[in-house]
């Protein structure tokens, strides 16, 4: 069956501007996540959504990052002024019923994202 | 603040070598899990560990969980190339809401002839 998708697979952007990586869980799953992975480094916890809305967003780094989930299915993560220390590969990552003990956290292939 | 330590970060075996990975971490979980990662791909899950003393195999694969000494192992046999790739091991704690997961830094493995 399909997995997670992402899109865009790569972004360049210019330091300042705006941007959306979009993420499209498995078909069912009710928990969706989002991580980013700078190189060198195990994915670092951003946001998870339990349905519709954001369960625990402890890991965003600052007020310029926000996502989205509006349907319960598809998810935006959003990016605004864009700083070069955002460059990273952003994992979305999705599972059955949510974060308790043992549910399977399945990942998409990542948005490498890179701020000029 | 939750640590996650892999041990080593960078290992280069020869095929048929036996290698052990090692995963320690700083706080009370029970649950881990185990990821492996090709280059440019997504993160695939190898094991999920549930409970102290817990070991799962998966051709040749071999992980345990030792809660009390919160450290978990990645056991590999006889190595083939095809084992190439960055292994993660993440511990389950705790958040605002739930449980998140805390990757540890990863350990890239070459397999050579």
């Amino acid at each position: 069956g399909a997995g997670v998708s992402q899109t865009p697979s790569n972004k360049v952007t210019e330091k300042g501007k705006y941007v959306e990586l979009r993420c499209d869980p498995i078909s069912g799953h009710t928990a969706l996540y989002w991580y980013r992975q700078s190189l060198g480094q195990g994915p670092e916890f951003l946001i998870y959504f339990q349905g519709t809305g954001a369960a625990d967003d402890s890991g965003l780094p600052n007020d310029r990052f926000f996502a989205v989930r509006p349907e319960g299915s598809v998810s935006t993560l959003k990016i605004q002024r864009t700083e070069r220390g955002d460059s990273a590969v952003y994992l979305c990552a999705s599972s059955f019923q949510g974060p308790r003990r043992g549910d399977t956290q399945y990942f998409g292939p990542g948005t490498r994202l890179t701020v000029l | 603040e939750l640590k996650v330590e892999q041990n080593p970060l960078f290992l280069s075996m020869q095929e048929g070598k036996n290698y052990t990975i090692y995963c320690n971490y700083s706080t009370t979980s029970d649950r881990l899990y185990w990821y492996r990662q090709d280059p440019g791909k997504s993160l695939e899950s190898l094991f999920v560990l549930l409970s102290n003393g817990a070991v799962k195999q998966e051709g040749r694969l071999m992980a345990s969980l030792d809660t009390k000494a919160r450290l978990s192992t990645l056991h590999i046999t006889a190595a083939v190339h095809d084992l190439s790739a960055t292994y993660f091991c993440a511990v389950e704690v705790p958040s605002n809401s739930g449980y998140a997961l805390n990757f540890g830094k990863g350990t890239s493995l070459l397999v050579t002839p």
